[in-house]
């Protein structure tokens, strides 16, 4: 299958601070890569995406960079919240819709 | 409300039996897919499909078996061919307009005693 893993396993940051969770993926012909988050005990969530022909993309409190050249991919969270801390995964589409998950940051906030 | 619903959400098998997870959509989606998720890991694909009565395998479909007879269904069934069960199963669908954003089911924790 395709590689998608993470820099860091766990990662805390105090709250109202920036959080930056990273990843790196092993697939060129990839499409899009997205960023989810998972609380404890649920289904990921959606959070942002980004096409493969951009290096940067903004949403709500949220920015994702996408470096081609080396194969890298981050999410940036401002002011990071308590309701922030969960599980991140990035992940990449792939041919036939497939989706390939990384293995997941854990984001503590410290209040 | 439109969603994704697994059930049940917590599953205790037995070994050598045979179990379903339930996953229903009502989003209209025509993909959906099954992934295992295992502690401190990520998710792995086990089936995927496209469109009614048809599905593919993903990179862990052995000891698994789905079927897709309905659009808005997509039962997995953990067999006992699969010798290490216990995990975390997620379903999840997608939609052609949004096709980046997968829905994702509650999850289904099975436990193998």
């Amino acid at each position: 299958g395709e590689s998608v893993g993470l820099h860091l396993p766990t990662l805390s940051v105090q709250e109202g601070d920036n959080s930056i969770i990273n990843c790196a993926y092993s697939n060129s012909a990839s499409d899009y890569f997205i960023w989810y988050k998972q609380e404890s005990g649920k289904g990921p969530q959606f959070i942002i995406d980004i096409r493969s022909n951009m290096d940067k993309r903004q949403g709500q409190r949220v920015t994702v960079l996408l470096n081609k050249t080396v194969k890298h991919l981050s999410l940036q969270i401002a002011a990071t919240q308590p309701g922030d801390s969960a599980v991140y995964f990035c992940a990449e589409k792939a041919d036939f819709n497939k989706f390939y998950f990384g293995s997941g940051t854990k984001l503590n906030v410290k209040p | 409300d439109g969603g994704i619903t697994q059930s049940p959400k917590y599953l205790f098998r037995k070994e050598g039996q045979n179990v379903t997870l339930s996953c229903e959509q009502n989003l209209n989606h025509d993909a959906m897919y099954w992934y295992r998720q295992d502690p401190g890991q990520g998710l792995r694909l086990i089936y995927y499909s496209q469109i009614v009565n048809d599905f593919q395998k993903g990179d862990i479909a052995e000891g698994y078996s789905v079927s897709r007879e309905k659009k808005e269904s997509f039962p997995l069934t953990v067999t006992s061919a699969q010798k290490n069960p216990t995990a975390f199963y997620l379903c999840a669908s997608i939609g052609h307009l949004t096709f980046t954003e997968a829905f994702f089911g509650q999850g289904t924790r099975l436990t193998v005693v």
